[in-house]
């Protein structure tokens, strides 16, 4: 099993730019979550998705901020434009279906962004 | 204040002592998990429990719901425990984590 992958584990952009974060989960797991990680809030809950629908997205920051799950295994979240305030580092995390507060949590190695 | 309190905020040991983190919510919750984040910044699921202790070599973790009060233990602690132990609490009938702010560990030798 190879765990919950994310690509790329770096990014760089310019303010403005399109950045565009993946995530595949690992097989057979129905809930996806996206955490954004920054040293003022720690971590913070965005986005997560059961059986490929989005059920919250109340913490996405704002319209720039687009999450995505088109299959099982494939996840994006898309920030457009960019601001240096998004600066952080980015993971996404996958569980089983039966009880998903009963399951842990496998968590990707992240994405670390920097927007300058 | 933050429905996920962590205690304390930073912790320095020398190799071989016993360590104990804590964590307290206020948020009526189905189950809380311990995390452990690396210099690298890799997060590993440690434990998650809804009730009682649990041990994983090394590690454990209890829980009191009454209190709304959770611990982990180190016994025996290293160098290589040195890390970030998260707290996150599962909260009721939903299926969010709320994170605690994190304990900095070190371990000297």
């Amino acid at each position: 099993d190879a765990g919950v992958i994310q690509s790329p584990r770096h990014e760089v952009t310019e303010m403005g730019q399109e950045v565009t974060l993946r995530c595949k989960p690992i097989s057979g797991h129905d809930y996806l979550f996206w955490y954004r990680q920054t040293m003022m809030r720690g971590l913070e809950l965005l986005i997560y998705f059961n059986n490929n629908v989005p059920i919250d997205d109340s913490g996405m920051p704002e319209d720039r901020f687009s999450a995505k799950m088109p299959n099982a295994s494939f996840s994006t979240l898309k920030i457009q434009p960019s601001e240096p305030r998004d600066s952080a580092v980015y993971f996404c995390a996958s569980s089983v279906r039966e009880s998903s507060y009963n399951s842990p949590l496998h968590f990707g190695n992240g994405t670390r962004l920097t927007v300058t | 204040k933050n429905e996920v309190e962590q205690s304390p905020q930073n912790l320095t040991a020398q190799e071989g002592e016993f360590i104990t983190i804590n964590c307290s919510y206020s948020v009526g919750i189905s189950a809380l998990h311990w995390l452990q984040q690396h210099p690298g910044g890799g997060i590993v699921s440690l434990f998650m429990l809804s009730s009682g202790k649990k041990k994983h070599g090394r590690l454990i973790a209890t829980i009191n719901i009454q209190e709304k009060h959770s611990s982990l233990h180190i016994t025996a602690s290293h160098p290589r425990d040195s890390a970030v132990y998260i707290c996150a609490a599962f909260t009721y009938n939903t299926d969010k984590l709320i994170f605690g702010t994190g304990t900095r560990l070190q371990v000297f030798p």
